[in-house]
């Protein structure tokens, strides 16, 4: 079924390793991102991507790297994992960079950082 | 830069009755959306009411949008045991072009059968 894919679905990583959170979409989207989900705190944006090539950050980037070489693909990479980085990661895409489309969400990564 | 929060933060209900949560935000927006999370999965797009909507339907869902009050209310009608889930507001991002969404925090609504 079309829609967003997220993988892996669970990961538990030591601090200081790094790793890269899969996400997939084959509706054609342009805009893709990345948001973080903590207890308390919403879903606060990491990264975000008009169009293949063009990345920008949100509100919490760090300790966070984009990259968009196709329209279909957006992973983040977690650099050097710490404690505070356990959260549950989603990836969201849209129709336009424009604005005034809804967001399709992955499932979600849940991560966890000891 | 977070624009929407919920009220109430919580709501339990009997199956069968209608649920009301709202909606309120700072800055003027081209438009507001409500989704839905069950537990432990990815969000949901449930409407878009733009700015020049005042009510919009979509089966159990009325959502209504006030710009003069900056507030919105989603409102779910003859709840089912399937509705429990929370439910977020988004809002385009204070002084963001494009598509820019901020949620938030959310309203956790529990139907009891």
């Amino acid at each position: 079924n079309a829609g967003v894919t997220q993988t892996p679905k669970f990961q538990v990583l030591k601090t200081g390793q790094s790793m890269t959170l899969q996400c997939a979409q084959d509706m054609n989207h342009e805009y893709m991102s990345w948001y973080r989900q903590d207890p308390g705190m919403g879903l606060r944006l990491i990264h975000y991507s008009v169009g293949a090539g063009i990345t920008d950050q949100g509100e919490v980037p760090n300790g966070y790297n984009v990259s968009r070489s196709t329209t279909e693909d957006f992973p983040l990479r977690l650099l050097s994992a710490a404690p505070s980085q356990t959260s549950v990661y989603f990836c969201a895409s849209s129709y336009s960079r424009q604005g005034g489309y809804g967001y399709t969400f992955g499932s979600g990564t849940r991560l966890t950082v000891v | 830069s977070q624009q929407g929060e919920e009220d109430p933060q919580a709501l339990s209900i009997q199956e069968g009755e209608n649920a009301t949560m709202n909606c309120s935000y700072k800055t003027s927006i081209n438009n507001l959306q409500w989704y839905r999370q069950n537990s432990g999965r990815g969000l949901v797009h449930l409407i878009l009411i733009r700015s020049n909507e005042r009510e919009k339907h979509s089966g159990r869902l009325r959502v209504t949008l006030d710009t003069s009050k900056k507030s919105s209310s989603l409102l779910i009608t003859a709840s089912r045991a399937a509705d429990t889930a929370s439910y977020f507001c988004a809002t385009p991002m204070i002084k963001a072009a494009g598509n820019k969404l901020t949620f938030g925090g959310g309203t956790r609504v529990l139907v009891k059968p």
